[in-house]
Formats: structure tokens, sequence, C-alpha cells
């Protein structure tokens, strides 16, 4: 069965970066695109982008341009997203999402258990 | 960028009776519109894919309807598992994919 497991919660100081882990398993890797979308404490749903697994092709929202980059690698079906110059803001539960779509991008459909990620001094 | 809005912010409602959840989208999307559930503590679950497209093991008491602008989930006999917070997600023109703020569903 599809599985995604996401790295283990982080603690980090305003102006830090992170990577983020996301591992898949149950699924052809290079086929489906991988969303990141993150959630605030008490808040909603906010899309981050997305990268295509085969050849890591990347669409970013624009508010993260320029400080986020996603990364994977198909050796181990890994995807990586890194974030820099923290600030509280980002303090938030981060999920990968695996897309519908074969070789496409439509939306996503199976989710990552989240990986918390607390920005404080 | 389009923005989706859902209605309302929270709904009370008895179990064994109907829930409408409404999601209005700022521009024309077409049917691209997806519904997710979320309970605390849990990743989001996909509910309904392209308007009205119940997703592997949903069950049949919840249904999507619409197109262009204006999108309706319902569930028309709720069960206890059924109370969560409902999101939208439009994705007929990206970037930005967009979420609406969410539609709390509460036990009356």
């Amino acid at each position: 069965q599809v599985q995604l497991v996401q790295s283990g919660a982080e603690v980090k100081e305003p102006g830090a970066s992170l990577t983020l882990v996301c591992k898949a398993s149950g699924y052809t890797f290079n086929h489906y695109y991988i969303h990141w979308v993150r959630q605030a404490p008490g808040q909603g749903l906010e899309w981050m982008g997305l990268i295509n697994p085969s050849g890591g092709g990347t669409s970013y929202a624009q508010r993260f341009q320029g400080r986020v980059t996603m990364t994977a690698d198909t050796s181990t079906s890994t995807m990586y997203m890194e974030m820099r110059r923290l600030t509280s803001e980002d303090t938030a539960i981060y999920f990968c999402a695996k897309d519908q779509e074969f070789s496409s991008s439509s939306h996503p459909d199976f989710w990552g258990q989240g990986t918390l990620v607390t920005v404080s001094s | 960028e389009t923005v989706l809005t859902q209605s309302p912010a929270t709904l009370s409602v008895s179990p064994g009776e109907r829930a409408t959840l409404s999601c209005r989208a700022s521009e024309y999307v077409s049917t691209k519109l997806a519904w997710y559930q979320q309970k605390p503590g849990q990743a989001p679950r996909l509910l309904i894919s392209d308007a009205s497209t119940r997703a592997t093991s949903v069950p049949p008491r919840f249904s999507g309807s619409g197109s262009g602008t204006e999108f309706i989930l319902t569930i028309s006999s709720l069960q206890s598992e059924d109370f969560a917070v409902y999101y939208c997600l439009h994705y007929n023109s990206w970037p930005p994919y967009s979420f609406g703020q969410g539609t709390r569903l509460e036990i009356k």
C-alpha cells in the first residue's frame, strides 16, 4: 500500500535552515508528483509547491520562491524540502502528499503523517 | 490567483441529519475541485475529486456537486466519525493551488 513516511519533529531558531524528508513506498515513485502543504497551529492548509520526481521539475507558490527548494532522490524514493531563513511564522505542520494523476499534476490524494516544525529562540 | 471561500465557517448538525457545505471560487475552475476531510491530529483525507467523484473507500453518504464557481459537499446522514474540518481545493489553473479556509462540522 502507498506510504509516505516523514521525518521527525524539528525545533529551529529564527534564521536557521531545515530540511524535511518524505520517503515513499508502495507505488512507482517516478510516476507521481509530490506536493508539500503546511498548516500553522489552528489554521488551514497552505500549498507550498510540488516536484516531479522524474526529472526534478518544481513549481513553488510565489511566497516561497527563493526560500524553499524541493528535491527528489529516485534511487531511494525520497523527497526533500529545504527551507531557509526561518521565522516564527514558519511554525507549522508540514505535509508531503502524492498527486493522484499518473505522470502529471492534478491534486493530492495520499498524505504523509506530517512533520511538526517549531521555530523559536 | 483563484480564491476559494467556504461557508459556513462552522456548521452544527445532529447525528443522522444532512450536512451541506459550500465552496465558492472567485474564478471559473470547471470541475477541477477536490474535497478533503481532516480530523484533529491527522493528515487530510481525500474525499472527492473532480467535483463529484468519490475517492476509494469513501462511503456513499458523501457526495459532491457543482461546476464553474459553485460547489457543494453533502453528507447525507451524519455519523459520529464525520465530525471534522472539511477543505476544498481547486486545481484548474496553477500555480498556485489554493485551499478554502475550511468548514468545521460539529455535533449539535
